[in-house]
């Protein structure tokens, strides 16, 4: 099965620092996605790529960048953290397009 | 993308067949049906996904009606572990660079011992 792992699964860190959340893939997926999850607002897609080096924005891209200089990882950057970016993080990759794996999420609280 | 109606939720009894509607009356003629499951605290799961042909694998059933215009995402023989938000989503399926699925907001399943 293709795994997406990312790095942590709960973060706390403080408003104004810079945040990095690692996503990697086992498939050689073209796609990577990053999307927010909020309580009453279901899943936003933040960011997307679909080759390396390559990125797209989403609908939420404010406040967040990402890099993805190899293939299987993709990064979302929080420039400088603020409370309204506390929320589930979830990545995902997909290679037929529509059939996305997602990991498992990252739990982030900014304080 | 066509935009797609589930209800907010629905339950089940432990081993009957939960039966989850969609409609997608706008629904193109290149657009396929997909189908993905959140558990609580999980990253949403792929579960099957069909363009006008009625679909089965290991872990559902996928009826879509003639017109396309609806379909139903069958679960033979719930169990507790299905207790999950479930998302129909409506997306145009091929190699193109630039993918994107949009998720609504589902209908949460849950099922009763």
């Amino acid at each position: 099965d293709v795994k997406v792992t990312q790095s942590s699964r709960y973060l706390v860190k403080r408003t104004g620092e810079k945040v990095f959340l690692e996503c990697v893939q086992d498939m050689d997926h073209e796609n990577m996605f990053w999307y927010r999850q909020d309580p009453g607002l279901g899943l936003r897609l933040i960011y997307f790529s679909y080759d390396v080096k390559m990125k797209e924005k989403g609908d939420i891209p404010e406040g967040y960048s990402v890099s993805r200089e190899k293939k299987e990882r993709f990064s979302l950057i929080l420039e400088s953290a603020s409370t309204n970016q506390t929320s589930m993080y979830l990545c995902a990759s997909s290679f037929f397009q529509g059939r996305y794996t997602f990991g498992s999420g990252t739990r982030l609280t900014v304080v | 993308d066509a935009k797609t109606t589930q209800p907010p939720s629905m339950d089940c009894a432990e081993g009957r067949a939960a039966n989850l509607p969609c409609n997608h009356s706008t629904i193109s003629g290149n657009e396929y049906v997909y189908w993905y499951r959140q558990i609580h605290s999980q990253g949403p799961q792929y579960i099957i996904h069909g363009l006008k042909n009625n679909e089965t694998n290991e872990m559902a059933s996928l009826i879509i009606t003639e017109d396309r215009k609806s379909s139903t995402l069958i679960l033979p023989h719930a169990t507790l572990r299905d207790t999950a938000v479930y998302y129909c989503i409506v997306r145009v399926a091929g190699e193109t660079s630039g993918s994107r699925l949009t998720f609504g907001e589902g209908t949460q399943l849950t099922v009763n011992p």
